[in-house]
């Protein structure tokens, strides 16, 4: 069964940063592309970014790519998202997505 | 960045009515993900490259399209359906989603 669960999430100050980790199970983690979503309360979804298999290709919405770094262990099956610089606008649950299979979500709060 | 812009924003359909939900894009894409979301679930995936059901969709749903304009057609309305649907484009970076369609029960 494909798993994956984020972590990481919370209530942050803004300005500081934040890492999120995904831990992938159930599939050859180190064959696929993996990305991440985010979700406003209330909003719709919004792709952040996608690596390929052996991070040589890493790609961002462009206007989240000087916040969000999209890194990935194949040796852990694991996802990461750096984000940086935070604000009240990345409030958000953030997805870790296999395109066809999705987390749960972790929350994300940027609040003083 | 490709723009994908969802017809209608929202609406209502009775049990048993045929529902289309359109996804045109701003420059021509290879193909269309579509995918449903319940409250405050993950997103599920319905439909890949354009006409695929995935794996324990109900074959109510299909999905048609290419170029600029996609649809998502449920063929006979069911109260399990009521959800937000959403459009992904995966042809050109960055990937993009629509807007979504808000599907709810009359």
């Amino acid at each position: 069964e494909v798993k994956l669960v984020e972590s990481g999430g919370g209530l942050v100050q803004p300005g500081r940063s934040l890492k999120l980790s995904c831990a992938a199970s159930g599939f050859s983690f180190n064959d696929y592309w993996m990305g991440w979503v985010r979700q406003a309360p209330g909003k719709g979804l919004e792709w952040i970014g996608e690596i390929n298999q052996d991070s040589s290709t890493i790609n961002y919405t462009p206007s989240l790519k000087d916040k969000f770094t999209i890194s990935r262990d194949n040796a852990q099956n694991t996802l990461y998202l750096q984000m940086s610089k935070l604000g009240s606008e990345d409030t958000a649950i953030y997805y870790c997505a296999r395109v066809d299979y999705w987390g749960q979500g972790v929350m994300v709060t940027v609040s003083s | 960045e490709i723009v994908l812009t969802q017809s209608p924003t929202t609406m209502a359909a009775s049990p048993g009515e045929k529902v289309t939900l359109t996804c045109l894009a701003s420059s021509s894409v290879n193909y269309m993900y579509w995918y449903q979301q319940k409250s405050s679930a993950s997103p599920k995936l319905l439909i890949y490259y354009t006409s695929i059901l995935a794996s324990g969709v109900p074959d109510r749903f299909s999905g048609s399209g290419s170029g600029t304009s996609y649809s998502l057609t449920i063929s006979s309305m069911e109260a399990e359906d009521a959800a937000i649907y959403y459009c992904l484009q995966l042809t050109s970076t960055p990937w993009t989603f629509g807007g979504g369609t808000k599907l709810e029960l009359k």
